[in-house]
């Protein structure tokens, strides 16, 4: 157990719609990462906070966004789903923001859009 | 572009055949080469950390390396319980992981 919490653990929505997913870090953790990982490709970096600020963004669609809350827990917005959003959702943390700084894995939120 | 290439894609052991997987990276102002274990439908987990050439780290059957340009998983005598997906990662913010090798160890 990384001490990493996601939720929910399993999505099941329908194109068009919009769902929120919930991470809280490891206690201690001040950056939080999220990452989408699908059959055919790797785990692909979305975006990270630290602190509450975005600190880095890499290839997020513009229908998705995130949050990072004063309570360090964060939230990733996907909004006007398509089938091939259907994934793994990870997030990870790190004490550090970056820069050889473990990150640490939470369970993952599996995602389907019928 | 930082990049970070793993082979094989997939590799087949026997139990306590040992072996060796490989990371080879290129990216500017390496902070740090780490490697992951995932298993099918779980999130990855946190192995090794390397920061500079040479460096060795082990943790039960696991040995991993570091040179200037890749980075290797070293499994000695591995068991069934060792099969999994292994992903190397590296990069500054952020990091950049490879598509992993997949493991099997048949007993």
């Amino acid at each position: 157990d990384s001490g990493v919490t996601q939720t929910p653990k399993h999505l099941i929505t329908a194109t068009g719609q919009r769902v929120t997913l919930r991470c809280s870090p490891r206690s201690g953790d001040l950056s939080v990462y999220w990452y989408q990982q699908s059959l055919d490709q790797g785990l692909q970096f979305l975006i990270q906070y630290y602190n509450g600020e975005e600190r880095a963004k890499g290839n997020i669609l513009e229908r998705f966004s995130a949050q990072q809350f004063p309570d360090l827990h964060s939230e990733l917005n996907l909004s006007s789903l398509e089938l091939g959003d259907s994934a793994l959702y990870f997030c990870a943390s790190s004490v550090d923001p970056g820069e050889g700084s473990e990150q640490f894995f939470g369970p993952g939120t599996r995602l389907t859009v019928l | 572009e930082d990049q970070v290439t793993q082979s094989p894609e997939a590799l087949r052991l026997q139990e306590g055949e040992s072996s060796s997987l490989n990371c080879s990276y290129t990216v500017s102002g390496l902070r740090g080469l780490f490697w992951y274990r995932q298993d099918p439908g779980k999130g990855p987990e946190f192995l090794f950390t390397l920061y500079s050439a040479g460096e060795e780290k082990e943790k039960e059957r696991l040995k991993a390396t570091l040179t200037k340009k890749e980075s290797f998983l070293h499994i000695t005598a591995p068991k069934p319980e060792d099969s999994a997906t292994y992903l190397c990662a590296g990069g500054n913010t952020p990091l950049v992981f490879g598509k992993g090798t997949r493991l099997s160890v048949i007993a």
